[in-house]
């Protein structure tokens, strides 16, 4: 079945500092790819998509390339700043004919320091 | 545009008692989530309703779960009788059916049972 693989957290980071959390997937097809982020006390918020081979998401100077060839979705910003601080999931929805469920990687902790 | 609403926000209950979750969608959304997010998860799917029929239940425990969206808009997830490692925060999510938003659930903030 589809799976998704998340970089282990906790990360600190200090404030301008650049940020990749890593996500690889197991997905039959071609799944719509997400990043959704949690800040304390509140639900998940959709930060950015991409839905096919090569596209970028991006949204809040954070991004995000679909790479079929390595099945990533890795996440990046050049400079963080303390209001990142969050709990971030990479997440895959199955292509067409398959099970279109969305699938959570387990989460990575991001804590920015001034 | 409202978002997706739930409540209680926080229920404390004892091992083998009852609870309730309530989720409103977003208006016009015709599929409703409800996923179960243990601490230090990533959230698991328990139930897809389309309108207000269910579309996929694979991961609902029936023996104890159970939920329902009888006029297609706002849903109840139950538990009966609950259990300890029921403690989770409760995520409803909605999304449209058709259009270009069609990838994109959005998620309500959530309930979080705490079993003793």
């Amino acid at each position: 079945g589809d799976s998704v693989t998340q970089m282990e957290g906790p990360v600190t980071l200090s404030e301008e500092a650049f940020l990749t959390i890593n996500c690889t997937y197991t997905a039959t097809g071609y799944p719509s790819l997400f990043w959704y982020v949690q800040y304390p006390g509140e639900g998940l918020q959709l930060l950015l998509k991409a839905t096919k081979a090569d596209d970028k998401g991006s949204n809040k100077g954070f991004e995000a390339t679909y790479r079929k060839e390595t099945t990533s979705f890795h996440l990046e910003k050049g400079s963080v700043q303390v209001s990142d601080s969050a709990v971030y999931f990479c997440a895959l929805r199955g292509s067409p004919g398959s099970a279109r469920q969305l699938t959570f990687g387990s989460g990575t902790q991001l804590t920015v320091l001034p | 545009e409202a978002g997706v609403a739930q409540s209680p926000r926080y229920k404390i209950i004892e091992k083998r008692q009852s609870v309730a979750f309530w989720c409103n969608p977003i208006s016009g959304h015709a599929t409703l989530y409800w996923y179960q997010q243990i601490l230090g998860q990533g959230p698991k799917l328990l139930i897809q309703f389309q309108n207000n029929g269910v579309v996929d239940d694979s991961q609902l425990p029936k023996d104890r779960f159970s939920a329902e969206r009888l006029k297609g808009v706002d849903s109840t997830l139950k538990i009966q009788p609950a259990k300890l490692e029921d403690s989770a925060v409760y995520l409803c999510a909605s999304r449209m059916t058709s259009g270009g938003a069609a990838d994109t659930q959005y998620f309500g903030p959530g309930t979080r049972l705490t079993v003793l």
